[in-house]
């Protein structure tokens, strides 16, 4: 199972909008809506941010939110904060009944 | 509060063996599935492993099947993995995971983490 494909970093400055999306196959993204998004600070435990494709755990701001149109998945992350710079991480359910993450994209906060 | 903690990484040869434990507290452990998740130094998450809360479903990524078991006991409270036929690629810090929601299977989301376990495998 190839590891679905990000964009190695994205960057915006402090209050814009940034879109990382996430692109898989028709065994993984493109088969179901088990998408999720994790924030990983170095050196932290990952976050869950977004699941099923775009619902928020308790707790999550709502200036993240998550889609998905065919094959592929995006995370918006509005009114970018200092704190959002983070490596960030697709993982889709495949027909394997496994899971497969993304790259990782890097958000640098200018 | 829930709680993860790793244990058990270390220096390991290549073709040697290690068991990876994860001890869990502040839910019903049984009712979640659990999962192993492991970063290579300068890479990124992948997925190795998941099993059911009662522990009657385990599936691997295809880089560790035949080579990893995953388990758990209830009775303890700790979720295990037991790695053989160890190799360089296999070097990473190892997170145990909890699912989101009870299910009888597993969900694919991952809301609480440990801070990890580092494996290196090298002579």
């Amino acid at each position: 199972q190839s590891a679905l494909t990000q964009p190695a970093s994205v960057s915006g400055s402090p209050g814009q909008s940034i879109t990382i999306s996430c692109t898989g196959t028709s065994s993984d993204i493109g088969r179901y809506t088990y998408v999720s998004w994790y924030q990983h600070h170095p050196g932290r435990a990952p976050k869950l941010i977004i699941y099923d494709v775009s619902y928020r755990p308790s707790g999550i701001s709502d200036r993240f939110s998550g889609s998905k149109s065919g094959k592929t998945a995006s995370l918006t992350i509005s009114g970018l904060q200092a704190e959002d710079e983070a490596d960030y991480y697709c993982s889709s359910f495949t027909t394997s009944s496994t899971l497969v993450f993304g790259g990782g994209t890097k958000l640098t906060v200018l | 509060e829930v709680q993860l903690v790793e244990s058990g990484g270390d220096l390991v040869q290549p073709g040697g063996s290690l068991r990876l434990s994860c001890a869990a507290s502040g839910f019903i452990f049984n009712t979640y599935a659990m999962t192993w998740v492991r970063q290579a130094p300068g890479k990124g998450l992948e997925w190795v492993s998941v099993i059911s809360g009662s522990g009657d479903k385990t599936y691997y990524a295809d880089s560790v099947g035949g080579r990893f078991t995953i388990s758990r006991d209830t009775s303890k409270n700790t979720l295990y993995l037991q790695m053989n036929s160890l190799r360089a690629e296999d070097t990473a810090v190892y997170y145990c995971a909890k699912d989101l929601f009870v299910s009888s299977g597993w969900t694919a989301y991952f809301d609480s983490w440990g801070q990890g376990t580092l494996v290196t495998v090298s002579s």
